[in-house]
């Protein structure tokens, strides 16, 4: 079956634009996440979703960063104002269940990403 | 403030031999402990998941083992292969935040012929 995945794999774009990212789960999973990694680090939380709605949205940066899934399944993580700070690789994860089914059930899957470069 | 930390920061060894990456962590509540292995330009691949109550996992020629007194978490791989260079990633789940992940900076691998 298909993975998750992430469109586009890459994006240039110029400080201050508008870009959306998108991310598709695999089928049926209900929990959705997206991190940001910087080069040489470790994933960074950013939001997770738990069906249509945003369960923990604790890791966003600021308010120029948003995202929705609205029904349930494709996620889209939206930046405004673009900044070159903004320049990462983001990572979208969809697991089984979030808080619901017990610990081995959160297992995250990871999509392959979407690299950012602000210029 | 809940952290992972991991060691070394980077690792060269040749094929064949075997090598040992390390974590500790600062999480509570804990939840669970995973390792992933990231290839470069790709996503998170995940190796072995560890509960408080696991002491050790393996998963082929990979195996992690969890000390949760200590919160100190070993990954071992033996007889590596080339296909092993990557980046090793020690992840902490928080309990009761819907598996929100805390990760690790990660042990840059690479293994020489």
């Amino acid at each position: 079956g298909a993975g998750v995945s992430q469109t586009p794999s890459n994006k240039v774009t110029e400080k201050g634009k508008y870009v959306e990212l998108r991310c598709d789960p695999i089928s049926g999973h209900t929990a959705l996440y997206w991190y940001r990694q910087s080069l040489g680090q470790g994933p960074e939380f950013l939001i997770y979703f738990q069906g249509t709605g945003a369960a923990d949205d604790s890791g966003l940066p600021n308010d120029r960063f948003f995202a929705v899934r609205p029904e349930g399944s494709v996620s889209t993580l939206k930046i405004q104002r673009t900044e070159r700070g903004d320049s990462a690789v983001y990572l979208c994860a969809s697991s089984p269940k979030g808080l619901a089914g017990g610990q081995f059930h959160n297992e995250q899957f990871f999509g392959p990403g979407t690299r950012l470069t602000v210029l | 403030k809940n952290q992972v930390e991991q060691s070394p920061q980077s690792l060269i060894i040749l094929e064949g031999k075997n090598c040992t990456l390390q974590c500790n962590y600062t999480v509570s509540p804990f939840s669970n402990l995973r390792w992933y292995k990231q290839d470069t330009g790709r996503g998170p691949v995940s190796l072995t998941i560890m509960t408080f109550s696991e002491n050790t996992k393996s998963n082929g020629r990979y195996t992690a083992t969890l000390d949760a007194d200590t919160k100190q978490s070993s990954l071992h791989i033996t007889a590596s292969q080339l296909s092993d260079s990557a980046s090793y990633i020690c992840v902490v789940s928080v309990d009761n935040q819907g598996g929100k992940l805390i990760f690790g900076q990660g042990t840059e691998l690479s293994v020489k012929p």
